[in-house]
């Protein structure tokens, strides 16, 4: 059975960087896109960016500048780095498996990331 | 960015009821990449429709999508206790977005 993972920081202070890391297991990181898609409290859901397992990359034109994604595939695992944090940026970041047509058919249980001083 | 609105934003129905929750996009997406999500409190998203019509795996068959171009909508036929919860659609077109959700709650 295929289960992702979340892990990082639970806090982090406003002008650091958030990085959080996603761990497949049960699977190859092969043949899907991997995506970081985050929900401020009580809001909606915004897609933060994909990366193929080849290593190409789609960001969210809104938090381009400050977002990489990288992935390791001997690990299984994908990284989500955020610069330049705010509380605007507090949310449950999730982890997500994506197919060829742009749905997301696996998710992480998403980790709560607030940041504050 | 192609923006998706979705509505009502509340649905308030009994057990046993239908539901229909209505998704549109500001400019026409290929109904290939049109998907419908079921969230409920704490837990992640999960996939209910794909391909604007397609069920997911384990998905069941109360559970429908239909629509294209710029309108379009997701019908439950008829609601169990456990289909209470909050409903996205997301698209992909030169971005990937979100709707801003449609909640199901009980009446």
């Amino acid at each position: 059975q295929v289960q992702l993972q979340e892990s990082g920081p639970g806090l982090v202070k406003p002008s650091e960087t958030l990085s959080l890391t996603c761990t497949v297991s049960g699977d190859s990181i092969s043949n899907y896109y991997w995506s970081w898609i985050r929900q401020p409290p009580g809001k909606g859901l915004e897609w933060i960016a994909y990366i193929y397992y080849s290593g190409s990359t789609n960001y969210n034109p809104s938090l381009k500048s400050r977002v990489t994604i990288s992935v390791d595939t001997s690990k299984t695992q994908f990284s989500l780095k955020l610069s330049s944090v705010t509380a605007a940026d507090t949310a449950v970041y999730y982890c997500a498996r994506g197919r060829v047509h742009w749905n997301f058919d696996l998710w992480g249980r998403g980790t709560l990331v607030t940041v504050s001083s | 960015e192609i923006v998706l609105t979705q509505s009502p934003g509340t649905l308030s129905l009994s057990p046993g009821e239908r539901a229909t929750l209505s998704c549109r996009a500001s400019q026409s997406v290929s109904s290939t990449y049109l998907a419908w999500y079921q969230q409920k409190p704490g837990q992640a998203p999960r996939l209910l429709i794909y391909g604007a019509s397609s069920r997911a795996t384990g998905i069941p068959d109360r559970f429908s999508g239909s629509g294209s171009g710029t309108d379009f909508t997701l019908t439950i036929s008829r609601l169990e206790p456990e289909d209470f919860a909050v409903y996205y659609c997301q698209q992909y077109g030169s971005s990937l977005t979100f709707g801003g959700g449609t909640k199901v709650e009980i009446k």
